[in-house]
């Protein structure tokens, strides 16, 4: 079946720092693929999304590649900000059915 | 309007109440979901409506009751809760043609004593 694993966190870095979070799937047929993110207290948000190989998504300094030769979706942003703490969900979905594939979630602390 | 709201954003119950949890949007939407998440986890899908129908339940226990009184609507019934229950509940919806994009609201925090 669909999977998705993402790195394991907490990652902590520095304001301004570059960001990485790693995500790799596994799929059959042709997915799309999604990064949500969640601030304390809320709901999950759509960050970004791309719906076939080759084409980036990209928000709020954020931008993620669908690699379908390595089947990754790696979230990065040149300079984070305290605000970007939040816990980032790599996802996909595929099949045409209602179903949304989630990873674990990596925890992301900014420190000023 | 891009919202989904829920209500109420916190509860708290005891193992014998009966409660209910509410979620609107009028996005046009026409596909809803029910999420449960535990902390530091991630969103556990339970229940789909399409169209106003039951399309998918994630195998949830009876004590956890959805319902979907209009395109706009969907309401999740609680009955005798466990202790392991206490969760976030978290409400989506979904334009039904392209099936992909969710839109959450905030969830409500629920406490079962």
């Amino acid at each position: 079946g669909n999977s998705v694993t993402q790195m394991e966190g907490p990652v902590t870095l520095s304001e301004e720092a570059f960001l990485t979070i790693n995500c790799t799937y596994t799929a059959t047929g042709y997915p799309s693929l999604f990064w949500y993110v969640q601030y304390p207290g809320e709901g999950l948000q759509l960050l970004l999304k791309a719906t076939k190989a080759d084409d980036k998504g990209s928000n709020k300094g954020f931008e993620a590649t669908y690699r379908k030769e390595t089947t990754s979706f790696h979230l990065e942003k040149g300079s984070v900000q305290v605000s970007d703490s939040a816990v980032y969900f790599c996802a996909l979905t595929g099949g045409g059915g209602f179903k949304t594939i989630f990873g674990a979630g990596t925890r992301l602390f900014v420190k000023a | 309007d891009t919202e989904v709201t829920q209500t109420p954003k916190h509860l708290v119950m005891g193992m014998t109440n009966k409660k209910s949890l509410k979620c609107e949007q009028h996005m046009g939407h026409r596909a809803m979901y029910w999420y449960k998440q535990k902390a530091k986890k991630p969103p556990e899908l339970m229940f789909v409506y399409s169209y106003e129908k039951l399309s998918i339940n994630e195998s949830v226990p009876s004590r956890f009751s959805p319902e979907c009184p209009n395109s706009s609507l969907l309401n999740l019934h609680l009955h005798a809760l466990q202790p392991e229950d206490s969760a976030l509940y978290l409400c989506a919806s979904s334009d039904i043609l392209t099936n992909e994009k969710l839109f959450f609201g905030s969830g409500t925090q629920l406490s079962v004593l």
